[in-house]
């Protein structure tokens, strides 16, 4: 039963024009979520972050958006640069922000061409 | 400031086998989270210790199990592996629990059950 879905496995966008990356969720009690990035090798690194509470949030180049009627967040890569291509991952939390514990999609591919 | 890190990097076993993992948090972080990763279900969460008490558990069968120590380094222990337990390891490592707590990760134990 996956909670948090991505439901595209891969996305490829030319340096400098926008990515948007989708995520869907289920559980109607998350109230945090997070977007991750992942380079081969390493572990992904915390990106971005946004409460129920909020509908957007924003950090340079990077912007969530949340939609909770219908369960759906996504992020904005403007401009988007090659540097920019790895895994991305949207996790979601529960519990009033009281634990660690975190719900993770399966991922998008990112290919950012020069 | 020297970042989460996890030994072994690689790792060979047979089924059957046992296995022992370990991570050394970020200097300060008392909290150390696990997850799994595997191709198509994403990173999925297996435990969470904070000053050496488990206080969250994922789903996953009593093969898998963790302990933190004093010092906030941890230990999880996977038991009569099989095939399926293949995958990269995360843990993560967090001051405390909660939002304002970011969590970082390690590169990871890569496992393999043959």
């Amino acid at each position: 039963d996956q909670q948090v879905k991505q439901n595209s496995p891969s996305l490829s966008v030319q340096e400098g024009r926008i990515s948007i990356l989708n995520c869907d969720y289920t559980n109607s009690m998350f109230d945090y979520f997070l977007w991750y990035k992942k380079y081969p090798a390493e572990g992904p690194t915390f990106l971005i972050s946004i409460s129920s509470i909020k509908d957007k949030n924003e950090d340079g180049r990077f912007t969530v958006f949340l939609n909770k009627s219908a369960k759906h967040l996504s992020l904005h890569i403007v401009p988007s640069q090659p540097g920019d291509s790895a895994v991305y991952f949207c996790a979601a939390s529960e519990g009033g922000g009281a634990t660690n514990k975190l719900i993770f999609g399966t991922g998008t591919l990112l290919a950012v061409q020069p | 400031k020297a970042g989460v890190t996890q030994t072994p990097r690689y790792l060979i076993k047979t089924r059957g086998q046992q296995v022992t993992l370990s991570c050394s948090p970020i200097s300060g972080h008392r909290s150390v989270s696990w997850y799994q990763q595997t191709p198509g279900q994403g990173l999925q969460f297996l435990f969470e210790y904070f000053s050496e008490t488990q206080r969250n558990k994922g789903n996953f069968p009593g093969r898998f199990s963790g302990r933190q120590f004093s010092n906030s380094r941890s230990e999880m222990n996977v038991s009569t592996l099989e095939l399926g337990d293949s995958a990269l390891y995360l843990c993560a490592s967090s001051r405390a629990s909660g939002w304002n707590n970011e969590q970082f990760f390690g590169p990871g134990t890569r496992l393999t059950v043959l």
